[in-house]
């Protein structure tokens, strides 16, 4: 039925402590993204999952950054010991799992959660 | 991995004027690209989207031009709107591999 749905929609969290962010994709859709946004700046890619495996993990920038999507549905993204440089948007998106002609299907994004460290 | 260009970062025109943004790719891998329009506070909607088996795509007030050759593919909006004002994405992506890398941003300011 509806779009991608991100929550919460703003967190606010002190340094040192750890968050937890949550996406729902569109139903149906196999992929699903997490990107990184930060002001004035185009999405980062931080990582990618196809149903529950996370194929791609390359764009997490530290070991503090953790994602998963145990039933191939919800997906949370946690960071742990927040720093004041993770404060940004992450957006979540997903997209069907058909190519059409060996190439990508659009991504449809969450409004996003954005996140403040103190 | 692919890196994409975008410019002009900022771009003003008077309403009814057209607005052109030009974006390059470096991975001649990438077949599939991608426009977002992205209102302040929102999210990211994607407005058009090219494949690279053909040149150019139209709906609307809006067209997208790609050169597979030249690696670049531009944006183009006709008869501008107040509404039209938003940041503009361009993005790239390789068929055989998920990830989407985004350009910088362009803002566009249509003024009425």
């Amino acid at each position: 039925g509806a779009g991608v749905s991100q929550s919460p929609r703003y967190k606010v969290a002190k340094r040192g402590q750890d968050v937890a962010l949550r996406c729902d994709p569109i139903s149906g859709h196999v992929s699903l993204f997490w990107y990184q946004q930060a002001l004035g700046q185009g999405p980062e890619f931080l990582t990618y999952f196809q149903n529950e495996a996370q194929l791609d993990k390359s764009g997490l920038p530290s070991d503090r950054f953790f994602a998963e999507r145990p039933e191939g549905s919800v997906s949370t993204l946690k960071i742990q010991r927040t720093q004041q440089e993770d404060s940004a948007v992450y957006l979540c998106a997903s997209s069907p799992s058909v190519r059409i002609n060996y190439s990508n299907q659009p991504q449809h994004f969450g409004d996003g959660t954005r996140l403040s460290i103190l | 991995g692919e890196n994409v260009e975008q410019h002009p970062s900022t771009l003003s025109v008077q309403e009814g004027d057209s607005a052109v943004i030009k974006c390059t790719y470096s991975d001649s891998a990438s077949n599939y690209f991608p426009w977002y329009k992205q209102e302040l506070g929102k999210r990211p909607q994607l407005i058009i989207d090219i494949r690279s088996n053909v040149g150019e795509k139209k709906d609307q007030r809006i067209a997208v031009t790609l050169n597979k050759t030249a690696k670049h593919f531009s944006l183009h909006i006709t008869e501008t709107q107040p509404e039209d004002s938003a940041v503009y994405f361009c993005a790239a992506s390789e068929g055989g591999y998920q990830k989407v890398t985004f350009g910088i941003g362009t803002k566009l300011q249509v003024i009425p």
